[in-house]
C-alpha cells in the first residue's frame, strides 16, 4: 500500500527566503506526482504536475523536482511571501490507478 | 478558469440523519472523485466514477455510501444515517480523462464542512 510523507510538518521562515518541502513516497511505481497548497478550511489548488517520465517542472516561484527511483519529490519555493502561507500537499497517483494518495503536509508559515 | 463547485459549503446535520452533497464537475471532464479529509489528518480516496459507474472505491467507501450522477452536469455524494465520525471535509474533483502524457491531474472544488452532532 503507499505511504506518502511529507516532512517538515511545519516549517516558519522570514519573507524572503528560498525554501525546500520534501515528499516520499514507498511505492516508486507512479504514474505522477501532484502538489497542492490548501489554505484553512478552504479545498485544493493544484500548484504543479510531474510526470513519472519528467525530473521537474516549474511555475513561476515554484519548481518541483521528481526522483522517482528514490521515492523523492522536492518543492522548492524562491523568495518566499506572506501570500506563500499555507499547507503543502503531496499527493501520488499510483500506475493503473486513477486515485491520488495524499500525504499529510507541510504547514508553511512566511513572515514579513 | 473552470472551477468544481460544491454546494452547501458547509452542512450540520444530526446524527442518524442523510445527507446529500453536491458537485458540480467541469463540463468536459469524464472522471470524478470524492475524497474526504478528517480535521488534522490526510486527504483520503473515497470514491472515483466514470462512465456512470463507480470505477474504484475504497475501504471507506461502505454501503452507507453512494454516488450518484442524475443528470449532465451534477454529481452527487450521499451518506446514509450520518456517524459523528463522518464530520469531515468533502472534496469533489474531476478530471478530463484517466491517464496519458496529455493528463493535466485533478481540479479540486472547495469542500463541503460536514458536522455531525
Amino acid at each position: 500500500k503507499q505511504e506518502v510523507t511529507q516532512i517538515p510538518a511545519a516549517l516558519s521562515v522570514p519573507e524572503g527566503e528560498n525554501l525546500v518541502l520534501n515528499c516520499s513516497f514507498t511505492d516508486s511505481a507512479i504514474y505522477n506526482l501532484q502538489w497542492f497548497r490548501q489554505d484553512p478550511g478552504k479545498g485544493l489548488t493544484s500548484l504543479l504536475l510531474i510526470q513519472s517520465s519528467q525530473r521537474e517542472q516549474t511555475s513561476g516561484r515554484l519548481n518541483a523536482s521528481l526522483d522517482k527511483s528514490s521515492g523523492r519529490s522536492t518543492l522548492y519555493i524562491a523568495a518566499s511571501q506572506p501570500g506563500d502561507s499555507a499547507t503543502y500537499l503531496c499527493a501520488v497517483r499510483d500506475s493503473g490507478y486513477s486515485t491520488l494518495t495524499f500525504g499529510k503536509g507541510t504547514m508553511l508559515l512566511v513572515s514579513p | 478558469e473552470p472551477e468544481v463547485t460544491q454546494t452547501p459549503s458547509h452542512q450540520v446535520t444530526q446524527m442518524g440523519q442523510e445527507v446529500i452533497l453536491r458537485c458540480v464537475p467541469i463540463s468536459n471532464h469524464l472522471y470524478f472523485y470524492w475524497y474526504r479529509q478528517i480535521l488534522g489528518q490526510k486527504v483520503e480516496f473515497l470514491v472515483s466514477f466514470y462512465n456512470n459507474e463507480i470505477s474504484e472505491k475504497s475501504e471507506i467507501f461502505d454501503d452507507q455510501f453512494s454516488v450518484e450522477r442524475p443528470d449532465g452536469s451534477n454529481f452527487t455524494l450521499k451518506i446514509r444515517s450520518t456517524k459523528l465520525e463522518d464530520s469531515a471535509m468533502y472534496f469533489c474533483a474531476s478530471s478530463p480523462r484517466g491517464h496519458g502524457l496529455t493528463f493535466h491531474g485533478y481540479t479540486f472544488g472547495s469542500g463541503t464542512r460536514l458536522t455531525v452532532v
